[in-house]
């Protein structure tokens, strides 16, 4: 069983602030790191996969960082907005071809 | 493209009842999984199915759990009998690759147990 866990557990933002929240992961074995949204009821969607140490990637206003040595990846929301509101997951990708999540931050955008 | 379809989206069932839940994958996908989350916790591994056959299992927390995947088309999760424990979402996902590295998750099956 790897431990991933994500921390904050849950984040209330001013709508037009900005956040960041942390997923760390075992450092051997990995593959992959895929950051998923989640909104109850529906699919969890799919942000980013990352896979290279130091890799960034941006999809509108959010955005992830990745450190592969150190097993860690921030995830960034830049001037939050209500339809952000979501829990966001983290899921490591091992090189035995598994998933692993963690346990999510739920983030809630106040208007 | 339509999606993995989870059906039903919410089932509420006494302690000691029978549930049946069902996914139907991406067309073409012939890799199935089925994970679970219970309330506040990490969505957790449950089974693997590569097309009707069982790939890893390591998941299924007891024999009360039966999946099935006939035909390698959709694929159905038993709960029988039901316990509290049982509680939480379930959540499918198909991929086209073995390896699963790029999983598409359904929109989760809740299931609450009394």
């Amino acid at each position: 069983i790897l431990n991933v866990e994500q921390s904050p557990q849950s984040l209330h933002v001013q709508e037009g602030d900005s956040t960041n929240f942390t997923c760390s992961f075992p450092s051997s074995n990995f593959y992959a790191l895929h950051w998923y949204r989640w909104e109850t009821a529906k699919s969890p969607e799919a942000l980013f996969v990352m896979t290279l140490n130091g890799d960034e990637k941006k999809k509108g206003r959010i955005s992830a960082t990745l450190n592969t040595k150190e097993g860690y990846s921030y995830l960034y929301i830049k001037g939050s907005q209500p339809e952000d509101s979501a829990t966001y997951l983290c899921a490591f990708y091992s090189n035995d071809y598994k998933l692993s999540f963690g346990a999510g931050t739920t983030v809630t955008v106040r208007a | 493209e339509a999606g993995v379809t989870q059906f039903p989206s919410h089932s509420v069932i006494e302690k000691g009842q029978t549930v049946t839940l069902r996914c139907d994958p991406i067309s073409g996908h012939d890799n199935l999984y089925w994970y679970r989350r219970v309330m506040g916790k990490e969505i957790k591994f449950l089974l693997h199915f590569v097309k009707e056959s069982k790939q890893d299992e390591s998941g299924m927390p007891n024999n009360r759990f039966l999946a099935e995947r006939t035909g390698g088309t959709y694929s159905t999760l038993k709960v029988q009998p039901a316990e509290l424990e049982d509680s939480g979402v379930y959540f499918c996902a198909s991929s086209q690759d073995r390896r699963g590295y790029e999983q598409y998750f359904g929109p989760g099956t809740r299931l609450t147990v009394t």
